[in-house]
């Protein structure tokens, strides 16, 4: 067990469609990094927030979106879906700085109807 | 970030040791290096991280050379479960920033 909670676990939804997951991150980490991983892309950093500021973007989409509350719990936002946007994302906490590693949680997957 | 190269795949026999390369040879002097495994479709699962000097911890021991251009991941007794696919990852002290996986190392444990 990582400490990292994600829900919903799997998530079945239509195009055209807006979802929301959900992120809690151990207990003590500022920093939240949201992951993308399809079976073309492999896994792909998407977003990260620190202490509720946004501190680095990757290859997210302008249809997504996340933020991260003053709990530190963090949510990413998908809309407009499209098929091809069916994939695990994973959220990752870390405490940030002086090299402490990422820790997983274990996903949700998302099913493009 | 600097870039890794990993075999895409190794097997190793239940019980002995398996040993997994890592070459990143453009790695800048603030850049960690980072094991990650991941089972199946499960959250990747941190393993061991090191700068410079060889680190070891309950999972598994991590040999950086000199000139910190390799490293290699030593599971010292593999079992079936530790099958999955192993990612080596460089990245900056900072602790900011994603991570960059490649397509890692699928090590089979054979029975």
């Amino acid at each position: 067990d990582s400490g990292v909670t994600q829900t919903p676990k799997h998530l079945i939804t239509a195009t055209g469609q807006r979802v929301t997951l959900r992120c809690s991150p151990r207990s003590g980490d500022l920093s939240v990094y949201w992951y993308q991983q399809s079976l073309d892309q492999g896994l792909q950093f998407l977003i990260q927030y620190y202490n509720g500021e946004e501190r680095a973007k990757g290859n997210i989409l302008e249809r997504f979106s996340a933020q991260q509350f003053p709990d530190l719990h963090s949510e990413l936002n998908l809309s407009s879906l499209e098929l091809g946007d069916s994939a695990l994302y994973f959220c990752a906490s870390s405490v940030s700085g002086d090299g402490q590693p990422q820790h997983f949680g274990d996903g949700t997957r998302l099913s493009i109807l | 970030d600097a870039k890794t190269t990993q075999p895409p795949s190794m097997d190793c026999a239940e019980g002995r040791a398996a040993n997994l390369p890592c070459n990143h040879s453009t790695i800048s002097g603030n850049e960690y290096v980072y094991w990650y495994r991941q089972i199946h479709s499960q959250g990747p699962q941190y393993i061991i991280h090191g700068l410079k000097n060889n680190e070891t911890n309950e999972m598994a021991s991590l040999i950086i050379t000199e000139d910190r251009k390799s490293s290699t991941l030593i599971l010292p007794h593999a079992t079936l479960r530790d099958t999955a696919v192993y990612y080596c990852i460089v990245n900056n002290a900072r602790g900011a920033d994603g991570l960059t996986f490649g397509k890692g190392t699928h090590l089979i444990i054979q029975p």
